[in-house]
């Protein structure tokens, strides 16, 4: 089983609606979790850090549940300029400053 | 403005060759730098952690004498693919670290072996 999971989509969206997805991870232990965006052939780049109360950035929501071991992203209002990759990640004190991708999610935003 | 850069940003080597890739911290020193890799239509893979002043530490299954990593100072640290096949080919990225544990990409370099 691999550490973090996710969907791998793509979630065909229609431009200005709203679209959520999750991501699991199996080490109860993890720390620290991230939301990041990758572009095609590109490197990523850090979208938000996902908090225990969860936290809001524009049009992105994050959440945290310790209990079931997952974090979500909820996108409000797509634009077509949302089409990337979204990696979940994870860190865990333990291992220093590494990180562990999960696959991604690809959304694909549509006029 | 970018954090982080690379050197070069693609490059087509013969097989057999090496090539050599340049991380460089901008804004800050960074004691440790992540290199990765990433095939097509896959996630990224931490292949080592690049410690400034001592010897890198390799994730299982990557070979350290495959990979040459040397972080000579507190804002370098190079990546050298030694004899490189058709199968290194890919998308090798490096990054830094914040005190926050977010970390921050270089623009990642594309290595095709010919």
């Amino acid at each position: 089983r691999k550490e973090v999971e996710q969907d791998p989509g793509p979630f065909n969206v229609p431009e200005g609606a709203t679209v959520a997805f999750n991501c699991t991870y199996s080490n109860s232990a993890s720390q620290s979790f991230f939301w990041y965006r990758q572009d095609c052939r590109k490197e990523p780049k850090l979208l938000m850090s996902v908090y225990s109360s969860g936290n809001e950035d524009g049009r992105f929501t994050a959440q945290l549940n310790r209990a079931s071991q997952y974090i979500s992203l909820l996108i409000r209002d797509s634009k077509l300029s949302d089409s990337a990759t979204y990696l979940c990640v994870v860190n865990r004190k333990a291992a220093g400053n590494k990180l562990t991708f999960g696959g991604g999610t690809r959304v694909l935003v549509k006029p | 403005g970018a954090v982080v850069s690379q050197h070069p940003s693609w490059v087509i080597c013969k097989s057999g060759t090496s090539v050599k890739i340049e991380c460089r911290s901008l804004d800050f020193q960074a004691t440790t730098m992540f290199w990765y890799r990433q095939f097509p239509k896959q996630s990224l893979m931490l292949m080592a952690t690049s410690n400034e002043g001592s010897k890198a530490t390799y994730e299982q299954g990557v070979e350290k004498d495959k990979f040459l990593i040397n972080h000579a100072s507190l804002t370098l640290s190079t990546l050298t693919v030694t004899s490189a096949h058709p199968e290194d080919s890919s998308f090798y990225i490096c990054s830094t670290t914040s005190v926050s544990y977010e970390q921050y990409f270089g623009p990642g370099t594309r290595l095709t072996v010919t």
